[in-house]
């Protein structure tokens, strides 16, 4: 069955720091790919997304992520992470071929001001 | 409205009562999707109408939770003889025609369910 996995569950860090969250998925055809955040006290809005070309995605607050199809993953990355950015964050795949979202556990991301 | 409207944004019911959910999507959005997100869990699916195809229901986790969509807008989740496990927020979320043809889902605020 399709599944996602955020092997990050609950990360700490100090502002500045460069941030990454794993996500990997287990489905060999096509897929889309997605980050959603959802800030305290606050909806789910999407982070960014990736469907078809460039495998490195820009999304907003300087977020981007890779799509590495040989390993499966869609990994977040920030270079320098603000107070600001604490948030849960979700890693969700779609079958090309369904509409079907299914999303990872989420990892919790807490920024030392 | 501009977003996904729910409601009611709380409630709390006796274990054993039905409880209705209702979702008002995006409008123009044909798709319409119920997520149910517990502490740990992140979000679980539950059911996807598109349209007015027969629904993906293969995320409802059991014969006591049900959902319908009249009109192809609005949506109700029913929840039948509530238990405790049932204790979480109830997310819908729309999009416009197909997911896969790169469209994005948007999530309304959920429906917090506790259940005492």
């Amino acid at each position: 069955a399709q599944s996602v996995s955020q092997h990050n569950h609950h990360v700490i860090l100090s502002e500045a720091a460069s941030l990454e969250l794993g996500c990997n998925y287990s489905y060999g055809g096509t897929v889309n790919l997605f980050w959603y955040v959802q800030y305290p006290g606050q909806h789910l809005q999407l982070l960014l997304k990736y469907f078809s070309g460039d495998p490195l995605v820009k999304g907003i607050k300087g977020f981007e992520a890779e799509f590495i199809k040989s390993k499966f993953s869609f990994n977040l990355r920030k270079p320098s992470v603000q107070w600001s950015d604490t948030a849960e964050y979700f890693c969700a795949v779609n079958l090309n071929r369904d509409d079907k979202i299914i999303f990872g556990k989420g990892t919790r991301l807490h920024i030392l001001p | 409205g501009a977003g996904v409207s729910q409601s009611p944004s709380n409630k709390v019911t006796e274990k054993g009562k039905d409880v209705e959910l209702r979702c008002d999507p995006i409008s123009g959005h044909t798709a319409l999707y119920w997520y149910r997100q517990s502490l740990g869990q992140g979000l679980e699916f539950l059911i996807y109408f598109q349209g007015n195809s027969a629904p993906d229901k293969s995320g409802l986790p059991s014969d006591r939770f049900s959902a319908e969509r009249t009109g192809g807008s609005v949506s109700t989740l029913t929840i039948q003889r509530t238990q405790q496990e049932d204790s979480a927020v109830y997310l819908c979320a729309s999009s416009f025609r197909r997911v896969g043809s790169g469209n994005t889902i948007y999530f309304g605020e959920g429906s917090w369910l506790t259940v005492v």
